[in-house]
């Protein structure tokens, strides 16, 4: 099957910090990645998406990367803040719908 | 720019009734999908419409079945309900039906079935 797996369920860091989060994918090659953020009781808000032709993506603090070889993203919060603290979902694309992962619960400790 | 709205926010049913969700698309929005989320689980897709036709189901039974109304806004029907459609039901909007489009997540509907 085609999975999409996010390694971490829960990662805790100092406020400061850099937050390096995973999103592997397996049997498949997508064309896109997307990165949300969702708050508890909260609908997912989109970050930033990659292209498979991309390596890297940039947003203010934000960083994303995409490895084909490795099968597998990165997402990367510079500089964290305790205001990080959510869950960070990865999605691959369909045909006309997102594969969600079951996202990493960041905390950022002050 | 009024954001994608949902309702209502929380419905408690009992096993075997019927439920109907509400979603009023972002301005601008000719698609809509919906998504059920379980406790500690990623979105699942349940079905996309675009300009008032289905167009894509993910593996859900026939007794979870929508409707797009000519605004774009948005129903989900749940009929015989069962314990295990308890969940957070999101419904998103984006500019077109490609998946690579930004979904613009409401903030959902909370089902709990008893």
């Amino acid at each position: 099957s085609q999975k999409i797996e996010q390694n971490s369920e829960a990662l805790n860091i100092q406020e400061g910090k850099t937050a390096t989060l995973t999103c592997n994918y397996t049997n498949y090659s997508p064309a896109y990645l997307q990165w949300y953020r969702q708050d508890p009781g909260r609908g997912p808000v989109f970050l930033l998406l990659i292209r498979e032709n991309e390596k890297e993506k940039r947003k203010e603090r934000l960083k994303v990367t995409f490895d084909t070889t490795l099968k597998q993203s990165l997402f990367h919060i510079t500089a964290s803040q305790p205001a990080d603290s959510a869950t960070y979902l990865c999605a691959r694309t369909g045909a006309n719908n997102l594969f969600f992962g079951t996202g990493t619960r960041l905390t950022v400790i002050p | 720019e009024t954001g994608v709205t949902q309702s209502p926010t929380h419905l408690i049913k009992t096993r075997g009734q019927q439920v109907t969700l509400r979603c009023s698309s972002q301005s601008g929005h000719n698609t809509v999908s919906w998504y059920q989320q379980a406790l500690g689980q990623g979105p699942q897709f349940i079905f996309q419409y675009y300009r008032e036709e289905e167009n894509g189901r993910g593996n859900f039974p026939p007794r979870f079945s929508g409707l797009q109304f000519p605004n774009y806004s948005s129903e989900l029907n749940v009929n015989a309900l069962e314990l295990d459609d308890s969940a957070l039901y999101l419904c998103a909007s984006s500019l077109a039906r490609e998946s690579y489009n930004e979904q613009f997540f409401g903030p959902g509907t909370r089902l709990t079935v008893l």
